[in-house]
């Protein structure tokens, strides 16, 4: 069955550093998904993508974020300078005929 | 937005015995999906259920769209069915369509 792909599973990283998240969607999608949870919560919408531009974006995803499809496979979430408060999982998707497909996650670690 | 309450918040299961987990949803769906999150944190697909009834095993799943309300069972319960389910929805399908996730619902299954 066919997967969405997230790397790395786990990132620790300072305050204040710029973090890439990668994601590999499957291949025929064209919508394209980035959630997040913080530990013991809901999972919350950040982003949607289609067309190679953004359609759609929380409060959340403040100028901090961006995303990007750099080429015909990768989807990459990047968070410029973290935040403590940006501890969180950090999950990819895309939109097939049967639903969304969900990545196994990012559990990124702001220290 | 759309509101997606789910119940119990909490359960807790002998093995063997049988549950249903309840999603109720504010506004006309045409996606609902049922997640399973393990102790890794993986969300895995169990259920896309706009309407109508499906079965997978020990789960089935039943989506009432016209009464704005979703049911999954799970019979015979066994251990490594405990962690949060979580039930989703989705108002439209167009380019920014996003799913809205309800709190969820905690599930323990002893031995």
């Amino acid at each position: 069955e066919p997967e969405v792909t997230q790397t790395p599973s786990h990132q620790v990283t300072q305050m204040g550093q710029e973090v890439i998240l990668r994601c590999v969607p499957i291949s025929n999608h064209l919508y394209f998904y980035w959630y997040r949870q913080i530990l013991g919560q809901k999972v919350e919408f950040l982003v949607s993508f289609y067309n190679n531009e953004i359609s759609e974006k929380s409060e959340i995803f403040d100028d901090q974020f961006s995303v990007e499809r750099p080429d015909g496979s990768n989807f990459t979430l990047k968070i410029r300078s973290t935040k403590l408060e940006d501890s969180a999982m950090y999950f990819c998707a895309s939109r097939g005929g049967g639903g969304d497909t969900f990545g196994s996650g990012t559990r990124l670690t702001v220290v | 937005g759309i509101q997606v309450e789910q119940s119990p918040p909490d359960l807790i299961l002998q093995e063997g015995a049988n549950s249903t987990l309840r999603c109720n949803f504010s506004d006309s769906v045409n996606n609902l999906q049922w997640f399973h999150q393990n102790p890794w944190g993986q969300l895995i697909n169990l259920f896309y259920i706009p309407s109508g009834t499906k079965q997978n095993g020990r789960l089935s799943a039943t989506t009432v769209a016209t009464e704005r309300y979703s049911l999954l069972y799970i019979s015979s319960s066994q251990t490594t069915d405990s962690g949060v389910y979580f039930c989703a929805v989705k108002t439209y399908t167009g380019a920014n369509s996003k799913l809205t996730f309800g709190k969820g619902i905690t599930l323990s299954v002893r031995p």
